[in-house]
């Protein structure tokens, strides 16, 4: 069964930049396991923000980014803004996929 | 516009079956693909599975292979989770999204949710 981990929660200040990232059990995650991410607000569905490794949707602002970082796949969120405070998710496929914990992000 | 409109909230017994459905509109249905994910109470996202809207090829979570079934009917624009043998643990929010026509590799669209509770 395959893990993937992330921070339980980062804390970051308005207009801060900060990093979340997402590791498998497997080993290094490569951009053959096609990383996305997801963000969820509390009583709200996931939504996309980032395919394939670093590939923005159409609706996602240009201060998400996503990256390959240390054998880790990365969020990156510059410029931080209020409305960034939520619960993050990584999705990684393995054949079938599988989901990371998710990172409570605080904006304090 | 691209939208997901799943089925109502139900309540089952223990040992009983569910079936969601997630009809979509604002793209053809045959060209993508439909991913189901849960959340149960306070817990993080768990993808359950994938379904072509092409041809109907399936990719289901091990976890669960022995217990769901997915289909579509295309003349509806329609997909259905079907999940059997139900117990407490299957109390959740259940998703569908648009994805990928190949793999489960882009959700991005994605249903508003239906919750089951599974409670004797």
């Amino acid at each position: 069964q395959t893990v993937v981990t992330q921070e339980p929660s980062l804390t970051v200040s308005p207009g801060g930049t900060v990093t979340l990232t997402c590791a498998s059990s497997t080993g290094a995650v490569t951009s053959g396991y096609f990383p996305n991410w997801f963000q969820q607000k509390p009583g709200q569905a996931p939504r996309a923000l980032i395919y394939g490794t670093s590939n923005r949707h159409s609706w996602t602002p240009a201060r998400f980014s996503g990256s390959l970082l240390g054998g880790k796949a990365a969020l990156t969120l510059s410029g931080v803004q209020p409305e960034d405070e939520a619960e993050y998710y990584c999705l990684l496929y393995f054949g079938g996929a599988v989901f990371g914990g998710g990172t409570k992000l605080t904006v304090l | 516009q691209v939208q997901l409109v799943q089925s109502g909230a139900e309540v089952k017994k223990p040992g009983a079956s569910v079936k969601v459905s997630c009809e979509v509109s604002g793209y053809t249905f045959t060209d993508y693909a439909i991913t189901w994910v849960r959340q149960a109470p306070g817990q993080g996202l768990e993808w359950m599975g994938w379904i072509s809207g092409y041809n109907g090829n399936t990719n289901y979570a091990q976890k669960l292979q022995d217990r769901v079934t997915m289909t579509t009917d295309t003349s509806t624009s329609t997909a259905y989770m079907e999940l059997r043998s139900l117990t407490s643990d299957d109390t959740a929010v259940y998703y569908c999204a648009r994805d990928d026509p190949v793999t489960t590799i882009k959700p991005d669209y994605w249903g508003q949710g239906t919750l089951v509770t599974v409670s004797s």
